[in-house]
């Protein structure tokens, strides 16, 4: 258990709307990354961060935007969210150190009807 | 860009061995990863290969071949907690991961 917790950890939204996905991890790691998990896709990178104010796209960023002012949280935004938004979202960090190993929040499920 | 190739599907009968192979394709690699995933969970780390070789943690081992751009996780003795999905990834420059699509492992009585 690396301290992760993923807030909402389920969401139904409507078409349109933002969205907001908080990651807080409670051992101040420098890096953070965003998932999402699809059947048959396994899972793609969103965004990634490597340290306050420090981020990057992933595989799949078009439609979202991340923000980590702090050192313990990295926010995942979908600024309108549209149906192919809709799968499990997982937030993830790897330790200093250990750069190798990822480990993984409990996933938040988002809807997006 | 990059590409990860896994089996989508695999079935073993409890007690048995299973290998579950995987092919990528990437540039600035350093290493490949397998995790495990219980349905409704999140993935778990199993091993890291970043040489040539094969690495052994309890009933499960993973190979890796930088030449031939391929890998696998070799699970012995299986036991029906193993049924689960197993992802490989590979480790990119950056400290960015990509990861294959997944196989479902199905362990049969």
């Amino acid at each position: 258990d690396a301290g992760i917790t993923q807030s909402p950890r389920h969401k139904v939204t409507e078409t349109g709307t933002p969205v907001t996905l908080r990651c807080h991890q409670t051992e101040n790691h420098r890096y953070m990354y965003w998932y999402r998990q699809d059947p048959g896709h396994g899972l793609r990178l969103i965004h990634y961060s490597y340290g306050v104010k420090d981020t990057d796209k992933g595989e799949v960023s078009d439609g979202y935007s991340v923000s980590r002012s702090k050192t313990e949280d990295f926010l995942l935004t979908l600024e309108s969210a549209t149906s192919s938004q809709t799968s499990v979202y997982f937030c993830a960090i790897t330790r200093t150190g250990s750069i190798n190993e990822q480990f993984f929040g409990p996933g938040t499920r988002l809807t997006v009807l | 860009g990059q590409s990860l190739e896994q089996p989508s599907e695999v079935t073993a009968v409890e007690g048995a061995i299973v290998q579950i192979n995987c092919t990528y394709q990437t540039s600035g690699f350093y290493g490949l990863s397998w995790y495990q995933q219980h349905d409704g969970g999140a993935p778990t780390f199993l091993s890291y290969n970043a040489l040539d070789g094969l690495e052994e943690t309890g009933r499960f081992s993973s190979f890796l071949s930088r030449s031939d751009s391929y890998g696998y996780l070799l699970l012995q003795e299986l036991q029906m907690k193993d049924s689960a999905s197993y992802f490989c990834a590979v480790l990119r420059n950056f400290n960015k991961f990509y990861f294959g699509s997944g196989t479902k492992l199905n362990v049969k009585p």
